[in-house]
């Protein structure tokens, strides 16, 4: 079956301009994580959402960042007037219900803020 | 703090040696996890070994998990030029709704 897939692979911007990823879950999964890679960095959790409950944005590091889920399906992450920092991978992941699960993981946008 | 941190090494081996990386946590797990990247792209998920298990094997893999000492270890045998990649561990801890993903290992495997 498909896997996780993500959207734009890559993505140049300026400084200022606001840019929204997307990520598609594996269907069914009701869990869905955002992360952020930083070159040669590990992986920094961004958001979390599950099924219909209040998703878990402790991990966002600045309200400039945002991010929507409908359901169980497309989450959009949004960055809002974006700075050279925010030059990243940004990955996607969904599971099951528990968060003991293993994560599936998509391919992730490169984001390139100059 | 972030759990599931890796000894911070890079590793460069010859084929058909055996790789082993290292990872600790501070708190409480239900288990643990291993991921591989390849190339700064999305994770591929290797093994889970639980709380309550010392030692699990997947193919060429073995992982080893020390609760009392709050550590892990992954071991790959024989390896191979396709698994130069960046490997990570993630735990976690109880009553926590998340992964927690360590700062990861390069292994450079050389042909």
């Amino acid at each position: 079956g498909a896997g996780v897939s993500q959207s734009p692979s890559n993505k140049v911007t300026e400084k200022g301009k606001d840019v929204e990823l997307r990520c598609d879950p594996i269907s069914g999964h009701t869990a869905l994580y955002w992360y952020r890679q930083r070159l040669g960095q590990g992986l920094e959790f961004l958001i979390y959402f599950q099924g219909n409950s209040a998703p878990d944005k402790s991990g966002l590091p600045s309200d400039r960042f945002s991010a929507e889920r409908t359901g169980e399906s497309v989450s959009t992450l949004t960055i809002q007037r974006t700075q050279q920092e925010d030059s990243a991978v940004y990955l996607c992941a969904s599971s099951g219900e528990w968060v003991q699960e293993t994560q599936y993981f998509g391919p992730g946008t490169r984001l390139l803020v100059l | 703090s972030q759990q599931g941190e890796e000894d911070p090494q890079a590793l460069s081996i010859q084929e058909g040696e055996n790789a082993t990386m290292n990872c600790s946590y501070k708190t409480s797990i239900n288990n643990l996890q291993w991921y591989r990247q390849n190339s700064g792209r999305g994770l591929v998920h290797l093994i889970l070994i639980r709380s309550n298990e010392r030692e699990k094997h997947s193919g060429r893999l073995r992982v080893t998990l020390d609760t009392s000492k709050k550590s892990s270890s992954l071991l790959i045998t024989a390896s191979r030029a396709a698994d130069t990649a960046s490997y990570f561990c993630a735990t976690d801890a109880r009553g926590n709704n998340r992964l927690a993903f360590g700062k990861g290992n390069q292994v450079v495997v050389i042909p």
